[in-house]
C-alpha cells in the first residue's frame, strides 16, 4: 500500500476564500502530480513535479499554484477559489522509469459555495 | 488525436458472476497500458501492466489482455465479489516524451450485488 497522504479529505469553503491542499508521500519518490477528477471523467493532470523546485503545468488549464520545496511535499494553492474549482483533486507520485506506477492518494474533494 | 475509450460506462452484475470490461486506445506511439481500480472516495490503485510485447496479465481473479495490433485492452473478472464494486480505468502511457504523458479513460463503474 501506498504511503501517500491527502488533507483535508472533504472541504467546503466559499467564494473568494484561500485555501491550499496538502499532499505528503514518504517513499521518497522525486516525481509528483497533481489531477483534477469530475464524477464520472477522466482524470485531468494539471500539476507535475520532477523533484525539488520543479514545477509544472499539465494538460488542463488551472487557476491554483503549486510549490516543491521539499521532495515529500507537493501543496496546492488556489488564492481565490471559485464554483467552478468544485472538484475532487488527487495526488500522485511515482519513481521515474519506463513502467513507473504512479501510487495516488485519496483524494481531496472540494466544494465551492 | 490520443484517445482512450472504455464500455460499458456502467455495469451491474450478481456477485459470483464473471465480467469483461473493454478499452480501445488511439494512443501512438505506445509504451504500456494499465488497470487501475478505484473505490468511491479513493484514489487509483494499480492492478496490471502490460507492454507491447505482452497479452495476457494476471492479478488474483482479475485478468488483463492486450492486443496491441487492434489496440484493444479487456479486464475480465472471475468469480465476482461485493468488494469488487469500483471504477475501473484504462490508462494508455506513450513513449514520446520524458514524462511518459498518461492517457486516462472515463473508467466503468462496476456494481455488483449481493
Amino acid at each position: 500500500e501506498a504511503d501517500i497522504y491527502q488533507t483535508p479529505r472533504y472541504l467546503v469553503i466559499g467564494t473568494g476564500k484561500k485555501i491550499t491542499l496538502e499532499c505528503s508521500q514518504t517513499m521518497g519518490h522525486d516525481k509528483m502530480y497533481w489531477y483534477q477528477q469530475d464524477p464520472g471523467m477522466e482524470l485531468h493532470l494539471i500539476h507535475y513535479s520532477y523533484g525539488v523546485n520543479s514545477t509544472e503545468k499539465g494538460d488542463l488549464s488551472s487557476e491554483s499554484t503549486v510549490s516543491r520545496i521539499r521532495t515529500e511535499h507537493f501543496p496546492l494553492t488556489l488564492e481565490s477559489a471559485r464554483p467552478s474549482h468544485t472538484s475532487q483533486y488527487l495526488c500522485a507520485s511515482s519513481v521515474p522509469g519506463n513502467q513507473e506506477t504512479q501510487y495516488f492518494g485519496p483524494g481531496t474533494r472540494l466544494l465551492v459555495l | 488525436k490520443n484517445q482512450v475509450e472504455q464500455s460499458p460506462q456502467s455495469l451491474i452484475i450478481l456477485e459470483g458472476k464473471n465480467c469483461t470490461l473493454q478499452c480501445n486506445y488511439t494512443v501512438s506511439p505506445f509504451s504500456n497500458l494499465r488497470w487501475y481500480k478505484q473505490d468511491t472516495g479513493r484514489g487509483p490503485v494499480s492492478l496490471t501492466i502490460m507492454t507491447f510485447s505482452e497479452n495476457t496479465k494476471s492479478n488474483g481473479r482479475y485478468t488483463a489482455t492486450l492486443d496491441a495490433d487492434t489496440k484493444q485492452s479487456s479486464l475480465h473478472i472471475t468469480a465476482s465479489q461485493l468488494s469488487d464494486s469500483a471504477s475501473y480505468i484504462c490508462v494508455v502511457s506513450d513513449r514520446g516524451s520524458t514524462l511518459g504523458r498518461l492517457y486516462f479513460g472515463r473508467g466503468t463503474q462496476l456494481t455488483v450485488w449481493p
